[in-house]
């Protein structure tokens, strides 16, 4: 049973537009949450994150917003660029499982120029 | 630059021959990490190191070990790799298993079972 679901494998977006990832979680213990990108070749590298304390974290170009009520999170990306194309994890933390991280699929983001 | 390293890049191995995965980090972190991830799949935790002391995952197979010499070094042997074991393998590290502290990859290790 998957506990971290990213249901979009791919998103294409224009270069400029708004690029939206989608992450939903079953785990209401999940008390943290981060995003992840990841280039070909590479390992992923820490994006994002956000406290389930909080609804909304900003940083540059990336926000990411929770809905725990819908157990939802999605990383906005304003505008995209090229350079954003990579592949999005998103994972969440469990304080009562040691604090592990579980992670989603990933979605895979092209940013056409 | 401080950076979590793994050798080798790419590993062919027979199917049923021992291989070990080697990870390496410069950042003095307490806690190491190995994962396994297949191809559009989410990056599944086998065990992972809090300074010395080993904490496996219920569902990692028995064929999976690991060895922390150290704080900088931490190994992944496959005892009898089959070709189901095919896969990245990427080492992490933190300073502590959950908290705020986010988990720094190293870039994997793509492994093929002939």
């Amino acid at each position: 049973d998957q506990q971290v679901k990213q249901n979009s494998p791919s998103l294409s977006v224009q270069e400029g537009r708004i690029s939206i990832l989608n992450c939903d979680y079953t785990n209401s213990m999940f008390d943290y949450f981060l995003w992840y990108k990841k280039y070909p070749a590479e390992g992923p590298t820490f994006l994002i994150s956000i406290s389930s304390i909080k609804d909304k974290n900003e940083d540059g170009r990336f926000t990411v917003f929770l809905n725990k009520s819908a157990k939802h999170l999605s990383l906005h990306i304003v505008p995209s660029q090229p350079g954003d194309s990579a592949v999005y994890f998103c994972a969440a933390r469990d304080p009562t499982n040691a604090g592990k991280s579980t992670f989603g699929d990933g979605t895979t983001l092209t940013v056409k120029p | 630059d401080a950076m979590v390293i793994q050798n080798p890049r790419y590993q062919v191995t027979q199917f049923g021959k021992p291989v070990t995965l080697s990870c390496s980090q410069t950042l003095n972190h307490n806690v190491m990490y190995w994962y396994q991830q297949k191809s559009s799949q989410a990056p599944k935790l086998l065990f992972h190191y809090y300074d010395k002391d080993f904490n496996n995952e219920a569902d990692t197979p028995d064929n999976f070990q690991s060895r922390r010499p150290n704080t900088s070094f931490c190994f992944l042997d496959i005892r009898s790799p089959g070709l189901g074991d095919a896969a990245m393998y990427l080492c992490a590290t933190s300073r502590s298993p959950g908290g705020t502290d986010t988990q720094y990859f190293g870039p994997g290790t793509r492994l093929t079972v002939l």
